[in-house]
């Protein structure tokens, strides 16, 4: 089945470092992918859409130039969390989108837990 | 903006079935129900999807109800590793909505 990568899978920084996560499709081409954020015993929050080719999409209260997506080609979109801070402490998940009918459902990577100190 | 409704936490005996319901009242015609389980520290897994007909793969089955207001997942023979969170999803088949909001979930313990 489809596989969507996530690297790293975990990170310790100090803050105001900037981290960058990546997201890979292993299988099969995304021209959109998904970021999501998930604090302690809380739900999915999703937090930008990521489109081959052009600027991403930013839900409702996510600042775009704190969070800097990048999706450079169909297999590959990048998250950048940048100048972190500890509440910038958190799972982030991403997803694509397998195969061209929109009903094809997402499928998740394994997720990278950012811890700033 | 999530349109689903589900009980908060359920247990479930192992080798039994695990009924998890999930109301969405106000779907469109032209959206599907999706399925995901969330183990810990992992991120969610699909399970199912379906439109109107009920649907059954390796992993559960799916029951939607005739005026399509609410569906069923069914595990039909539980197991320890089913101990999850579950999410109930509604996204439209059409147009620009390709986004999951993802609800509060049902946590499942299969109890041993």
């Amino acid at each position: 089945g489809a596989v969507v990568s996530q690297h790293p899978s975990w990170v310790i920084c100090k803050s105001g470092t900037s981290v960058k996560i990546e997201c890979r499709s292993l299988d099969f081409q995304a021209t959109t992918m998904f970021w999501y954020r998930q604090f302690p015993k809380q739900s999915l929050m999703l937090m930008a859409t990521s489109n081959e080719g052009s600027k991403a999409t930013y839900e409702q209260g996510v600042e775009k130039d704190k969070f800097l997506i990048n999706h450079a080609s169909l297999t590959l979109s990048t998250l950048t969390v940048t100048s972190a801070h500890p509440e910038d402490s958190s799972f982030y998940i991403c997803s694509a989108r397998g195969g061209v009918r929109r009903n094809q459902p997402q499928h998740f990577g394994d997720g990278t837990r950012l811890s700033i100190l | 903006d999530a349109k689903t409704t589900q009980p908060t936490s359920m247990d479930c005996a192992e080798g039994r079935a695990a009924n998890l319901p999930c109301n969405h009242s106000t779907i469109s015609g032209n959206e599907y129900v999706y399925w995901y389980r969330q183990i810990h520290s992992q991120g969610p897994q699909y399970i199912i999807h379906g439109l109107k007909n009920n649907e059954t793969n390796e992993m559960a089955s799916l029951i939607i109800t005739e005026d399509r207001k609410s569906s069923t997942l069914i595990l039909p023979h539980a197991t320890l590793r089913d101990t999850a969170v579950y999410y109930c999803i509604v996204r439209p088949s059409r147009g620009t909505g390709n986004q999951f909001y993802f609800g509060t979930g049902t946590s499942l313990t299969v109890i041993p």
